[in-house]
């Protein structure tokens, strides 16, 4: 069955760097965009962009431009999102979509704490 | 930016009863409308897209309308596995955005 299966919890911080992983299963990896959503403590869902699965290239919404690097291992189906010069405001969980058109699957999510 | 209003932001109901959530778009945004639902310890899952198409496996007591700027999710005879998060989400042009949620609680 097609899962996608976010690494663990992180507790990071201010100044550090994460890199979360989204491992998919269960179809062709590159027959899709991975997707990376964002949802702040209490908040709603941010979109941050996407990577294309095929060639690589990634795309950035304006807010998250700078200090977010959206990467793949394709040869291991896993998308990942590396955050440097983490931020407190960067305490969230983050979520990784596959999207033709739409978000039908979606990873678990990963928390990740930014806190001194 | 298409901005996603979303209401009401909390709604208390019980089973068996019948809700409708509401989500404006501040430009038209055709059809290309998808609703999801968030449980904890679960991953989103999508319902309805292009505005009123059930997703596969989404049950029948769901159902959502609208087109334009106006979209409303409906839900029949309220289950007990229904009380969830409910987001709106445009995919109608990049950015994508989403509606704030609306958390729906069992009165």
């Amino acid at each position: 069955q097609i899962q996608l299966v976010q690494s663990g919890p992180e507790l990071k911080k201010p100044g550090e760097s994460v890199k979360i992983s989204c491992k998919a299963s269960g179809y062709t990896f590159t027959d899709y965009a991975m997707h990376w959503v964002k949802q702040a403590p209490g908040k709603g869902l941010k979109w941050m962009g996407w990577i294309n699965t095929y060639t690589g290239k990634p795309t950035y919404a304006d807010d998250f431009k700078g200090r977010f690097v959206f990467s793949l291992e394709a040869s291991a189906s896993t998308a990942n999102l590396q955050i440097s010069n983490l931020k407190n405001e960067d305490t969230a969980t983050y979520f990784c979509a596959r999207r033709y058109i739409l978000f039908d699957y979606w990873g678990q999510g990963v928390m990740v704490t930014v806190s001194s | 930016d298409v901005q996603m209003t979303q209401s009401p932001s909390y709604l208390a109901a019980s089973p068996g009863e019948s809700v409708s959530i509401s989500c404006k778009a501040s430009k038209s945004i055709s059809n290309n409308l998808a609703w999801y639902q968030e449980k904890p310890g679960k991953a989103n899952k999508l319902l309805i897209h292009s505005g009123s198409t059930l997703q596969s496996g989404t049950p029948s007591r769901f159902s959502g309308s609208g087109s334009g700027t106006d979209f409303t999710l409906t839900i029949r005879s309220l289950e007990f596995e229904d009380f969830a998060v409910y987001y709106c989400q445009q995919y109608n042009e990049y950015p994508l955005t989403f509606g704030s949620g609306t958390k729906l609680e069992i009165k």
